[in-house]
């Protein structure tokens, strides 16, 4: 079975850094590109970054270019995302998801790790 | 970047009825459409993949067509259990970007 456990989400004042983590198994992790998405509060989803299976690529949506980073590591079947000078319209829940097709879906998701950036 | 719209935003309908989403891409993105359901405290499930491909395990009531800009979700006769926001997505090109969403609920 697919399972994909999110962690990391906190209370975080604006300006604040966090890591979020997500640990995955009952699939060959290194084969796929992962992806993290978030939803805000009450809102819609957001796709915010995908990384490739050998981590040879990453793509982000513009609002967290050059504050968020996000990485992997096969070894351990664990997706990362790196979080700096965060702001408050970054609070949401963020879910990891598998990569389907390439980059193009994601057929499993995790239940999310809520992050509040707040003062 | 490109912008999924959708329509209805949201839409009341009663069980059997067959229910129709629209989601129009603001330029061609080939089929790399997908469509997610979502139930309120649960994280999305995939639904249909490449336009029209229905995901292993989702029922056959679901279907997708649509290409280059214009695609539509179809539920044949809604089930309670199908009570639910639902996105579209493409894959396309990167940023990824979602609908808004389209929330069906009970008449």
């Amino acid at each position: 079975e697919v399972q994909l456990v999110e962690s990391g989400g906190v209370v975080v004042q604006p300006g604040g850094s966090l890591r979020l983590s997500c640990a995955t198994s009952g699939f060959t992790f290194k084969d796929y590109t992962m992806h993290w998405v978030r939803q805000p509060p009450g809102k819609g989803l957001e796709w915010v970054s995908l990384i490739s299976w050998d981590a040879g690529s990453a793509y982000y949506i513009d609002s967290v270019k050059g504050r968020f980073t996000i990485s992997r590591d096969n070894s351990k079947s664990s997706l990362y995302l790196e979080m700096h000078s965060l702001r408050i319209d970054d609070t949401g829940l963020y879910y990891c998801a598998k990569g389907f097709y390439g980059y193009s879906s994601a057929d499993h998701w995790g239940q999310g790790t809520l992050v509040t950036v707040s003062s | 970047d490109i912008q999924m719209t959708q329509s209805p935003s949201s839409l009341s309908a009663s069980v059997g009825d067959r229910v129709t989403i629209t989601c129009r891409a603001s330029q061609s993105i080939s089929n790399y459409l997908n469509w997610y359901q979502q139930k309120p405290g649960t994280a999305p499930r995939l639904l249909i993949y490449s336009a029209s491909s229905l995901q292993r395990g989702v029922p056959s009531r679901f279907s997708g067509s649509g290409s280059g800009t214009d695609f539509t979700l179809t539920i044949n006769s809604l089930q309670p259990e199908d009570f639910a926001t639902y996105y579209c997505h493409q894959g396309y090109n990167t940023p990824q970007t979602f609908g808004q969403g389209t929330k069906v609920e009970i008449k």
